[in-house]
């Protein structure tokens, strides 16, 4: 079946630090892959999204692209904010007919410092 | 323009009683997902529901756990005899018209946060 093994975390960081959080995934098919932010207290919010293999996602300064060759979605931003502390979940979906069917990573909580 | 709205946003229960949890979608949208999240785990599928259908229901446990969609009305998670092991963060998604996540993103709710006494 589907899954999304995303890096452990906490991880901490300094304002204006860069930041990376690994993504790999097992699927059959083509599937979408996801980032979604969960900040405290609310529920998901989709971050950006790519369809196809070698395609880009972009949004707020955050950006992944989608490597078919090793499985990964990194999540990358150059320069972080104190307003980038939140939970981050790596999700791909499903094939074929059941493609609304999310599978969600773990999480990575990130926490900025100023 | 609210979102999705679920409702309560944290549920207690003991051992053996019942637990509802409400999942009012987005203005339009007609399509509803329930997703469950244990402890120091990722969000999982459990059922996904049209007004009146369900759809998809293989991520749910056989016994103790129903869903339903009714015409009028949220939709309804129901655990019965609920045990330590339900203890969860529940969370409703939803979507319009088209049910692939990469065209029509799916919009979720914050959340119930169920404890098991």
């Amino acid at each position: 079946g589907n899954s999304v093994t995303q890096m452990e975390g906490p991880v901490t960081l300094s304002e204006e630090a860069f930041l990376t959080i690994n993504c790999t995934y097992t699927a059959t098919g083509y599937p979408s892959l996801f980032w979604y932010v969960q900040y405290p207290g609310e529920g998901l919010q989709l971050l950006l999204k790519a369809t196809k293999a070698d395609d880009k996602g972009s949004n707020k300064g955050f950006e992944a692209t989608y490597r078919k060759e090793t499985t990964s979605f990194h999540l990358e931003k150059g320069s972080v904010q104190v307003s980038d502390s939140a939970v981050y979940f790596c999700a791909l979906s499903g094939s074929g007919g059941s493609n609304y069917k999310l599978t969600f990573g773990k999480g990575t909580l990130l926490t900025v410092n100023p | 323009n609210a979102g999705v709205m679920q409702n309560p946003r944290h549920l207690v229960r003991r051992r053996g009683q019942e637990a509802r949890l409400r999942c009012s979608p987005m203005k339009g949208h007609s399509h509803v997902y329930w997703y469950r999240q244990l402890p120091e785990e990722g969000l999982k599928f459990m059922v996904y529901l049209q007004k009146e259908n369900i759809i998809d229901e293989s991520g749910m446990p056989k016994e103790r756990f129903s869903a339903e969609f009714p015409k009028e009305g949220p939709s309804i998670l129901r655990i019965q005899q609920v045990v330590r092991g339900d203890s969860a963060a529940y969370f409703c998604a939803s979507s319009r018209d088209r049910v692939d996540p990469s065209v029509e993103p799916q919009h979720f709710g914050d959340g119930t946060r169920l404890s098991i006494l």
